[in-house]
């Protein structure tokens, strides 16, 4: 069975420039969420969609991350423009609902910004 | 007071040892509960559920205690393959996980 797909594994960029991060969720699965992953700050979570539409964005740190959820199939990340700070690993999970259920992660995204 | 604690450890045992890892959450409110484990440079995965009576999965047992707000997780005869770091996965009605900062385990020969 498909897990989480995410593109691309590894990132590396320099400051100023947009970086698109994507998301395949498991199919069927109706709740999609974007982490982000630090030494210092542990498992962030940024945003989560429930049937495509934003649930709760409250983690998102700051106006240059947006995500969207076109289809239940695919979802970005985006980030404009880049800092050095933002380096981590972002992580996409789905789960089946957003209410009391696992979720199941992708590989994740090495994000470094130079 | 966070809403997850966890000792992030790291605790190091020898093979063969029994380690057991604790964690608290701060709202009662709080009704499903997990353990996940992640590997060095890897993405978090799903080791077992918390149920209220109490579970296990082979060399692996969790058990929570509503009254304390506490969830634990032990493991009998650690192996090497063990070492990770254990996160404590709280969900509260009408909102997403919330992931402790994660124990990290060392398994020695």
């Amino acid at each position: 069975d498909a897990g989480v797909i995410q593109s691309p594994r590894h990132e590396v960029t320099e400051m100023g420039q947009e970086v698109t991060l994507r998301c395949k969720p498991i199919s069927g699965h109706n709740s999609l969420f974007w982490y982000r992953q630090t030494m210092m700050r542990g498992l962030e979570l940024l945003i989560y969609f429930n049937n495509n539409v934003p649930i709760d964005d409250s983690g998102m740190p700051e106006d240059r991350f947006s995500a969207k959820m076109p289809n239940a199939s695919f979802s970005t990340l985006k980030i404009q423009p880049s800092e050095p700070r933002d380096s981590a690993v972002y992580f996409c999970a789905s789960s089946l609902s957003y209410r009391l259920q696992p979720q199941h992660f992708g590989d994740g995204t090495r994000l470094s910004i130079l | 007071r966070k809403e997850v604690e966890q000792d992030p450890g790291p605790f190091n045992v020898p093979e063969g040892a029994t380690v057991a890892f604790n964690c608290t959450y701060s709202n009662s409110a709080s009704q499903s509960f997990f353990w996940y484990r992640q590997d060095c440079r890897k993405e978090p995965k799903l080791l077992m559920s918390v149920y209220s009576s109490g579970n296990e999965d082979g060399r692996f047992t969790a058990q929570l205690n509503r009254a304390s707000q506490y969830i634990s997780l032990l493991i009998r005869d650690s192996k090497l393959s063990d070492s990770a770091t254990y996160l404590c996965v709280v969900n509260q009605a009408g909102t997403a996980l919330i992931f402790g900062k994660g124990t990290t385990l060392s398994v020695s020969s």
